[in-house]
């Protein structure tokens, strides 16, 4: 079955700290990848994906993510975090190969980023 | 509305109950989705509808769940004889269909506590 790992469950950095979440998927086939972010309260949106084209994606807020194949990872960068920075961040993955019609997120289980100030 | 919305937002109810869970998505999204999300579990997928059929029933945990969609647009999650094991954040999400795999928008979720 296809599966989503982020192996940092819980991240602690200061403020100006540079940021690498990772991320790897077990599917051998085309996918889609996507990282979604929820801020303390909010609910979750989308921080960046990649359908295809160039592997290096710009999301908002300063994020950016690589996709590399070889590797099976699609890991969530940002040079230097902000205290409001501080959320759960979830790395997904869907395709167009699963079988059926479906167009399902398969979500890892999450990274808590607490910045401190 | 400009996003997903979803009734109510929060449910007590007492084990054995059944509850409703509403969905409202985007407008003109053909798409929608519901995913639970728990500790220890993260965020799973139940239910996938194209317009008012569901193609993919896979993630739904067992025979008490089932989800209707009418008029291609608000979804409706029904849990029978709720467990407390189905105590978790239910979220509704809702994309442009049409084959394509844009940005699934999510609501807000409603969080579901069983007694």
């Amino acid at each position: 079955a296809q599966s989503v790992s982020q192996h940092n469950h819980h991240v602690i950095l200061s403020e100006a700290a540079s940021l690498e979440l990772g991320c790897n998927y077990s599917y051998g086939g085309t996918v889609n990848l996507f990282w979604y972010v929820q801020y303390p309260g909010q609910h979750l949106q989308l921080l960046l994906k990649y359908f295809s084209g160039d592997p290096l994606v710009k999301g908002i807020k300063g994020f950016e993510a690589e996709f590399i194949k070889s590797k099976f990872s699609f890991n969530l960068r940002k040079p230097s975090v902000q205290w409001s920075d501080t959320a759960e961040y979830f790395c997904a993955v869907n395709s167009p190969n699963y079988g059926g019609a479906t167009n399902k997120l398969i979500f890892g289980t999450g990274t808590l980023l607490a910045v401190q100030p | 509305g400009a996003g997903v919305s979803q009734s109510p937002s929060n449910k007590v109810t007492e084990k054995g109950k059944d509850v409703e869970l509403r969905c409202d998505p985007i407008s003109g999204h053909t798409a929608l989705y519901w995913y639970r999300q728990s500790l220890g579990q993260g965020l799973e997928f139940l239910i996938y509808f194209q317009g008012n059929s569901a193609p993919d029933k896979s993630g739904l945990p067992s025979d008490r769940f089932s989800a209707e969609r009418t008029g291609g647009s608000v979804s409706t999650l029904t849990i029978q004889r709720t467990q407390q094991e189905d105590s978790a954040v239910y979220l509704c999400a809702s994309s442009l269909g049409s084959g394509g795999f844009g940005e699934q928008f999510f609501g807000p979720g409603t969080r579901l506590t069983v007694l």
